[in-house]
């Protein structure tokens, strides 16, 4: 089975300072961990993954994931947020031996950048 | 630019009703699923599909069906609509995994439903 906690549901920063969204992860095989992110009214986009690859994972618009496997994490960072980061994010694992194509969500963090 | 489409923004039913609500993706996916997302709940799978006529149980398929005909298109089907399936559902498509990893899903815009 496989399972995913995002810690936060919300996280509020200030425009220019770090972003950490932090999620842990449970599986019993080897993860497959992306990040998603959904502004207001629009479908998911993704940010970036892990696939067994470089540990730390650079995505898109400066956000960047390292996945850490001792401590099951698999933390989103941003050096300095921007207003427009301002969105829900999910993290999702999906496992190979799984039923094909099913993959578990966290429940979203909701991130507000204050000016 | 990769597109999964899906019928409706927004969508006001009644109790009772037959919806439906159709994505389609032009990136020629064999794997299509329907989520629906619920506030603190995150996404809930409905259902998947791996191939033409091909379907599986996500984890809340009780009342909803699924449909498909032909591979860009994935229909989700309420047979008798009730004020608890009011939600955003949202439609996603994926190339198969591979030997090692998953590959990312493609999400449609969602439809915000509402059951009267």
């Amino acid at each position: 089975a496989q399972s995913v906690t995002q810690l936060d549901s919300h996280v509020s920063v200030s425009e220019g300072t770090p972003v950490l969204l932090r999620c842990n992860y449970s599986s019993s095989y080897s993860p497959s961990l992306f990040w998603y992110v959904q502004h207001p009214n629009k479908g998911l986009q993704l940010l970036l993954k892990y696939t067994s690859a470089a540990t730390l994972v650079k995505g898109i618009n400066g956000f960047e994931a390292e996945f850490k496997k001792s401590e099951t994490s698999f933390h989103l960072t941003k050096p300095s947020a921007h207003m427009s980061d301002a969105a829900e994010y999910f993290c999702v694992v999906s496992v190979l031996n799984t039923n094909a194509g099913k993959s578990t969500f966290g429940d979203g963090t909701t991130l507000t950048v204050k000016p | 630019d990769v597109k999964v489409t899906q019928s409706s923004r927004y969508l006001v039913k009644r109790t009772g009703e037959k919806v439906f609500l159709e994505c389609v993706q032009d990136m020629d996916h064999e794997n299509m699923f329907w989520y629906r997302q619920d506030p603190g709940l995150g996404l809930r799978l409905i259902y998947f599909s791996y191939d033409v006529k091909m379907k599986e149980k996500g984890d809340i398929p009780e009342g909803y069906s699924v449909s498909r005909e032909k591979k860009e298109r994935f229909s989700l089907i309420l047979e008798s609509a009730s004020t608890n399936q009011t939600s955003m559902y949202l439609c996603a498509s994926s190339s198969p995994a591979g030997q090692v990893h998953y590959n990312e899903q493609f999400f449609g815009p969602g439809t915000r439903l509402t059951v009267l």
